[in-house]
């Protein structure tokens, strides 16, 4: 059983449209997390979300939404899509406990031409 | 901002040296330091979750030390072998129960 799924595991689109990746998790975790690795393999965070707080990157673009249908889903709109925007996006989730310890996905593969 | 660190960026080891990375941290307002090991084409996976000042974790071969006073952690990784190879990540969170702050890692590269 996969414990947190993303789809679609590779995205190629092209400049200017908008798409999402999903994110679900079947860990019963109360925060979900995006996070980004850029171009020298270096992860940085998004997004994190629980029921109750989203907590935005400032330096994330409004472009990029994050939306939660419910506690065990969190997924990615993107607008606008730039060149800049290829990457690949992980999606994580924690429990509410002190040692936060996250639980990654695949990663999502995102090719913007 | 949090800033966590690393060094090396990147390491060559033959099969059976042991080794050692490090990761630093700011020392106020420390909450937890988490490695976790990350290997090409897959996600990370967490390794250790550490909190208190002096924890040290062992999971086989790899294991991991904690000072929260002069802000460092050290991953050591005993007998390396080819399949250790990984980056080797450590990250903290701003506040807690929040996101990691990641470092930039340690590429491990062990041959046979």
């Amino acid at each position: 059983d996969t414990a947190v799924s993303q789809t679609p595991k590779y995205l190629v689109t092209q400049m200017g449209n908008d798409k999402s990746i999903k994110c679900e998790q079947n860990l019963g975790h109360d925060t979900m997390y995006w996070y980004k690795q850029d171009s020298k393999k270096f992860l940085k965070i998004m997004f994190s979300y629980n029921n109750k707080e989203l907590i935005i990157n400032e330096t994330v673009p409004n472009r990029f939404s994050p939306k939660s249908p419910d506690k065990a889903h969190l997924n990615l709109h993107i607008n606008s899509l730039e060149l800049g925007d290829s990457a690949v996006y992980f999606c994580a989730s924690s429990p509410r406990t002190s040692s936060n310890e996250q639980f990654f996905g695949p990663g999502t593969r995102l090719t913007v031409l | 901002i949090l800033n966590v660190e690393q060094s090396p960026q990147s390491l060559h080891v033959q099969e059976g040296d042991s080794t050692n990375f490090t990761c630093s941290f700011p020392s106020s307002n420390f909450y937890a330091l988490h490695w976790y090991r990350w290997e090409t084409a897959k996600s990370p996976e967490a390794l250790f979750v550490m909190t208190l000042n002096g924890d040290e974790k062992k999971k086989g071969r790899i294991s991991a030390t904690l000072n929260t006073k002069e802000g460092y952690s050290y991953l050591y990784i005993k007998g390396s072998q080819p399949e250790d190879s990984a980056t080797y990540l450590c990250a903290s969170p701003g506040k807690a129960g929040t996101a990691l702050i990641f470092g930039k890692g340690t590429t491990l590269s062990v041959s046979s």
